[in-house]
């Protein structure tokens, strides 16, 4: 079983649209989870990590679940720069490394 | 901002032939990595190095692999035989603690031909 599973999408919304991904990870002892956003050819970017309670980040929402094992970030509001493949991340217990999903694409339409 | 430099952007080299990536992690981190992304592919650990030696390395780092941190602001990757299937991005990170998020460099392309 992948450590990061991710559904690779192509999502296509429009602007203005709310989207949501889904990310599950094998290791239920895993302690730190993030979200990465990465542009064709570009390096990740830390988009925001995941707290047990939620977190906000202006339109970005993630939510995690521990019991299900399951990370969810929701976009609101979409804007055409919100395009780029994000990435679920997790680093598993004891480890001083990440594992990462494969990445969903988002690609915003106006 | 501060930022995690990487040299060469692009690196072309003959199979067979040693390679150096080269990295400038942001100053007041503790933890350096080196992770790679072959095109198409989900971005991979290499190795993590701490407190002058690596702390963890994955199954893809075997013995043609090396990393040094040579002075105080260099972290560098060498790769001794390049294989065709070493052709990736490679991308230097750097942390100030453990399971924190990373800071990316923006990678080296190499392609060996």
């Amino acid at each position: 079983r992948k450590e990061v599973e991710q559904d690779p999408g192509p999502f296509n919304v429009p602007e203005g649209a709310t989207v949501a991904f889904n990310c599950t990870y094998s290791n239920s002892a895993s302690q730190s989870f993030f979200w990465y956003r990465q542009d064709c050819r570009k390096e990740p970017k830390l988009l925001m990590s995941v707290y047990s309670s939620g977190n906000e980040d202006g339109r970005f929402t993630a939510q995690l679940n521990r019991a299900s094992q399951y990370i969810s970030l929701l976009i609101r509001d979409s804007k055409l720069s919100d395009s780029a493949t994000y990435l679920c991340v997790v680093n598993p217990p004891g480890a001083n490394n990440l594992f990462f999903g494969t990445g969903t694409r988002l690609t915003v339409i106006p | 901002e501060p930022e995690v430099t990487q040299t060469p952007s692009h690196q072309v080299t003959q199979m067979g032939q040693e390679v150096i990536l080269r990295c400038v992690p942001i100053s007041n981190h503790l933890y350096f990595y080196w992770y790679r992304q072959i095109l198409g592919q989900k971005v991979e650990f290499l190795v993590s190095f701490y407190n002058n030696e690596i702390s963890e390395k994955s199954e893809i780092f075997d013995d043609q692999f090396s990393v040094e941190r040579p002075d105080g602001s260099n972290f560098t990757l060498k790769i001794r035989s390049t294989k065709l299937e070493d052709s990736a991005m490679y991308f230097c990170a750097s942390s100030f603690d453990r399971g924190q998020g990373y800071t990316f460099g923006s990678g080296t392309r190499l392609t060996v031909v």
